[in-house]
């Protein structure tokens, strides 16, 4: 099956600079690679995904790139606000018609203003 | 409305007791997802309903029931659970199996 491992498991920035959040799949039948990010005390939530025919997708202040030869996928945040602090989990899952998400370790971003 | 609700928000039980934790979306969603997220790990799959069948049981004990009346509720029942239980159960749907997943805000479950 599919392992997802996501490094590193803590980040600090300070606000306005950049965070960058890697992670590794194992299937190279993955096809779909989503971002969630999780607040204290609130549900996951869907902040950008990738498929795997886009080597990279932007959306105001995230981005997220896909190397589908080294299997590897990358969360951008830029200018980073207080606000984005929170745990952020990475995700892939293969084609399969009843495929499922397996996730990553998740890591915590802190942001310190 | 673009939202998956649960309810409750939180539960208490007691080992012996009988409890169901509900799940509505109405965005037309024909498949949806029963996770358990332990404090500081990622959501962990129990079942995935696909057009109101059971698709995926990801070898969950027989005290977790999981039941799809129809396209829009998803329940999970919940009989002689144990403390080590206890856990954010968190419902999700999406509109087909292999399309972009969304998360309900989850009921936080107590097992005393």
């Amino acid at each position: 099956g599919e392992n997802v491992e996501q490094h590193p498991s803590t980040l600090s920035v300070q606000e306005g600079d950049s965070a960058v959040i890697k992670c590794t799949y194992s299937d190279s039948a993955s096809n779909y690679f989503p971002w969630y990010k999780q607040e204290l005390g609130k549900r996951p939530q869907l902040i950008i995904d990738i498929r795997s025919n886009v080597g990279e997708k932007k959306d105001q202040r995230i981005a997220v790139t896909l190397n589908k030869t080294a299997k590897h996928f990358s969360l951008h945040i830029t200018e980073t606000q207080p606000e984005d602090s929170a745990v952020y989990f990475c995700a892939a899952r293969d084609p399969g018609a009843n495929s499922k998400l397996t996730f990553g370790k998740g890591i915590t971003l802190s942001v310190r203003p | 409305d673009t939202e998956v609700t649960q309810t409750p928000k939180h539960l208490v039980m007691g080992m012996t007791n009988k409890k169901s934790l509900k799940c509505e979306q109405h965005m037309g969603h024909r498949a949806m997802y029963w996770y358990k997220q332990k404090a500081k790990k990622p959501p962990e799959l129990m079942f995935v309903y696909s057009y109101e069948k059971l698709s995926i049981n990801e070898s969950v004990p027989s005290r977790f029931s999981p039941e799809c009346p129809n396209s829009s509720l998803l329940n999970l029942h919940l009989h002689a659970l144990q403390p080590e239980d206890s856990a954010l159960y968190l419902c999700a749907s999406s509109r087909e199996m292999n399309t972009e997943a969304f998360f309900g805000q989850g009921t936080r479950l107590t097992v005393v």
